[in-house]
């Protein structure tokens, strides 16, 4: 099993390129999720899908769009990219249920740089 | 105030010390408790979980004080291969199970 897979691994942008990031996971999770990490700061929340055909924002949307094109796949676009999107973004998954204490798995992880 | 706090470190300790990290919650609502390990430009990987009653995994111990809102992680015998950054995260049934993320302990273990 993959796992949790990203692409691209790293990218560069200039101010106001769109682009999508991919993933995709291959262990049957309802639950997806979209983090960007910052220096100095926790992973936040950009957006969400609880199951298959939801999505809802989290932490901090704006300038983001999602699509949840399946079970497997989660698609994050940058429709018009800003130098304060340069991030790392890590996909997540997880499998969703009443047992909180369920783990949530990782992707490698985009390192994304906005000139 | 963040929702989840910890020191950032660093803290820098030789091989075989004890250390140990503490983390702060600020939403009571939080229902479930977890240490995350984090290499240097690598994804988050799940430690431990941490339960009321207290856990331990190994050399890990990890103790949680719901009444104060606070989360303990406790490394005996370091190893070089500890070194990393240490996520204290709490788990909110908002946001469909939002894991809340503290900004990570760094630690160093030294020969």
């Amino acid at each position: 099993n993959a796992g949790v897979t990203q692409t691209p691994k790293f990218q560069v942008l200039k101010t106001g390129q769109s682009m999508t990031l991919q993933c995709a996971q291959d262990m049957n999770h309802n639950s997806m999720y979209w983090y960007r990490q910052d220096p100095g700061m926790g992973l936040r929340l950009i957006y969400y899908s609880a199951s298959e055909g939801t999505t809802d924002k989290g932490e901090v949307p704006n300038g983001y769009n999602v699509s949840r094109l399946n079970k497997r796949e989660f698609s994050l676009r940058l429709e018009s990219a800003a130098p304060s999107q340069t991030s790392v973004y890590f996909c997540a998954s997880r499998e969703a249920g009443l047992a909180s204490y369920n783990e949530q798995f990782f992707g490698p992880g985009t390192r994304l740089t906005v000139l | 105030r963040k929702e989840v706090e910890q020191d950032p470190g660093p803290f820098n300790v030789p091989e075989g010390a004890t250390v140990a990290f503490n983390c702060t919650y600020s939403n009571s609502a939080s229902q479930s408790f977890f240490w995350y390990r984090q290499d240097c430009r690598k994804e988050p990987k799940l430690l431990m979980s941490v339960y009321s009653s207290g856990n331990e995994d190994g050399r890990f111990t990890a103790q949680l004080n719901r009444a104060s809102q606070y989360i303990s992680l406790l490394i005996r015998d370091s190893k070089l291969s500890d070194s990393a950054t240490y996520l204290c995260v709490v788990n909110l049934m908002e946001y469909g199970n939002k894991l809340v993320f503290g900004a990570g302990t760094i630690l160093r273990v030294k020969s």
